[in-house]
C-alpha cells in the first residue's frame, strides 16, 4: 500500500520568506510526527499529533514554527521568516500503535 | 530523561565479516527500542524493534539485536556483511505510549555510518 508521502521533495527559499511543508500519512494512522535532520543536530523531534490535536509540541525550536493537521490526515508544517539555520531535511512519520513509518523528507535550503 | 548513545560514529568491515554496531540507552520508563537504517538519499527504514517481548530481536536483512537491561545496551549485529548494508544506522528509544496522549516520540542516537569493503 501507499506509504507516507511528503511534498515538495526539495525547497529552496530566500531568507525571510515563509514556507509550507506537507505530509500525507498512511491511511488510518492516527498519530503523526514531524522530525528534522540536520548536520549539526542529527535527528530531532519537532511535534506530535494524535488525531487533529498536538499534545506534544516540545520540539518546535521557535515561535516561527507551527504545524496543523486537518481531518485526522494531512499535516502542514509552516516556517515563517525562514533563517539559514532552518536548512535541513524535514521528515514526517505516521503510526497506528508503536511503529513509526517515515516519509522521504523535504530538503529545505534557505539562501 | 531518555537518551541514546551510539558508541561509534563510523564502523568499517569487510564483506562477509560480522557487523557489530553498539548502542547504550537511558530511560526512566520501560523503553521501546528500535534500529533504523538510512541509505544515501533514501528515507528511514525500520530494521527491528524491541517492545518487551523476547530480548533477542530479529529484523530484516539478517540483522538482529539483543536487549540487555543490566547493561542498558541494544547492540545491532549481523553475521556476514554485504555491500548493500553500507548505510547510516540509528539506534532509537521511545517511551511506550502507555497513556493515550503521551505520544511515543522517538529519540535518535547520532548515527553510525557503516562502510563495507569488498
Amino acid at each position: 500500500g501507499a506509504g507516507v508521502s511528503q511534498s515538495p521533495s526539495n525547497k529552496v527559499t530566500e531568507k525571510g520568506k515563509d514556507v509550507e511543508l506537507r505530509c500525507d500519512p498512511i491511511s488510518g494512522h492516527t498519530a503523526l510526527y514531524w522530525y528534522r535532520q540536520s548536520l549539526g543536530q542529527g535527528l530531532e523531534f519537532l511535534i506530535y499529533f494524535q488525531g487533529n490535536s498536538a499534545p506534544d509540541k516540545s520540539g518546535l525550536p521557535s515561535d516561527r514554527f507551527s504545524a496543523e493537521r486537518t481531518g485526522g490526515s494531512v499535516s502542514t508544517l509552516t516556517i515563517q521568516r525562514t533563517q539559514q539555520e532552518d536548512s535541513a531535511v524535514y521528515l514526517c512519520a505516521s503510526s497506528l500503535v508503536n511503529e513509526q513509518y517515515f516519509g522521504p523528507g523535504t530538503r529545505l535550503t534557505v539562501t | 530523561a531518555q537518551s541514546v548513545t551510539q558508541l561509534d560514529s563510523h564502523v568499517s568491515v569487510s564483506e562477509g565479516t560480522p557487523v557489530l554496531l553498539r548502542c547504550n540507552y537511558s530511560s526512566s520508563y520501560s523503553p521501546s527500542l528500535f534500529w533504523y537504517v538510512q541509505h544515501p538519499n533514501k528515507g528511514l527504514q525500520l530494521l527491528l524493534k524491541y517492545t518487551s517481548a523476547a530480548t533477542l530481536v530479529k529484523g530484516i536483512n539478517g540483522f538482529e539485536a539483543e536487549f540487555k537491561k543490566s547493561e542498558t545496551s541494544f547492540h545491532l549485529t549481523k553475521p556476514s556483511a554485504h555491500m548493500s548494508d553500507a548505510a547510516e544506522y540509528f539506534c532509537v528509544v521511545s517511551e511506550r505510549a502507555v497513556i493515550y496522549n503521551q505520544g511515543g516520540k522517538l529519540i535518535f542516537g547520532q548515527g553510525t555510518e557503516l562502510s563495507v569493503k569488498p
